[in-house]
């Protein structure tokens, strides 16, 4: 069975860092770009960062340029995102999500796969 | 702010036909970049519902139907089920923002 599954998800302070992780199973992995997509409380869904499925690749929303970075280990089957500065604004659900591509900055791509989301909320 | 721009809410009684647009611009849909949809079930996350426009992915009834023209795009369902209510977002690419985007959602309440 084709699976995601994030964790690492919490409370941290405005300014804090988080590290959030998502395992895949049940496809090639490492022939598929990843993104993370996050839903803010009542809101919307917004895509944040995406990587290659050689992890050679990145590109990321102007929202989060610069604190946010996305990252793989094609050997662990793993996506990671790594938050840092974060702000109050940042609260949302992030949801991993498998591309329908492999390589970097599709725009044909579609995101076929999701977990099952994981919870980051920034408050004091 | 998305620059996908769908209306808030469609509703319809059981068995009725209704129909979403997504109406973007010449950065994105009118770009002929592919338009793809989801739906989002109540505390669930999204689900691939239709991509490549129109391309339903094995298991999606055939209720559901994609199309795109111009700068827009549509989702209909038809003969719509109670189960059909949810949330619904289109998703294309956005060759300003170099960014993959959502469309504002739309959801679908059956009567």
């Amino acid at each position: 069975e084709v699976q995601l599954l994030e964790s690492g998800g919490g409370l941290v302070q405005p300014g804090g860092s988080l590290r959030l992780s998502c395992a895949a199973s049940g496809f090639t992995f490492s022939s598929f770009a990843m993104s993370w997509v996050r839903q803010a409380p009542g809101k919307g869904l917004e895509w944040v960062l995406s990587i290659s499925g050689s992890g050679g690749n990145t590109f990321n929303a102007d929202s989060v340029k610069g604190r946010f970075t996305i990252s793989r280990d094609n050997s662990k089957n793993t996506v990671s995102l790594q938050m840092n500065s974060l702000r109050a604004e940042d609260t949302a659900v992030y949801y991993c999500a498998k591309e329908t591509g492999q390589y970097w900055q599709q725009p044909d791509d579609a995101f076929d796969i999701w977990g099952q989301g994981t919870m980051v909320t920034v408050s004091s | 702010q998305s620059v996908l721009t769908q209306p808030p809410s469609v509703s319809g009684a059981p068995g009725q036909r209704v129909s979403i647009s997504c109406t973007g611009s010449s950065s994105n849909i009118g770009a002929d970049y592919a338009v793809h949809w989801y739906q989002q079930l109540p505390g669930i996350a999204p689900k691939l519902l239709i991509y490549g426009n129109i391309i339903r992915p094995s298991g999606v009834p055939d209720r559901f139907s994609g199309s795109k023209s111009g700068t827009s795009a549509s989702l209909a369902i038809t003969g719509l089920q109670a189960e059909d209510e949810a949330d619904y977002y289109c998703q294309s690419y956005d060759s300003s923002l170099s960014a993959y985007v959502f469309g504002t959602g739309t959801k679908v309440t059956v009567l």
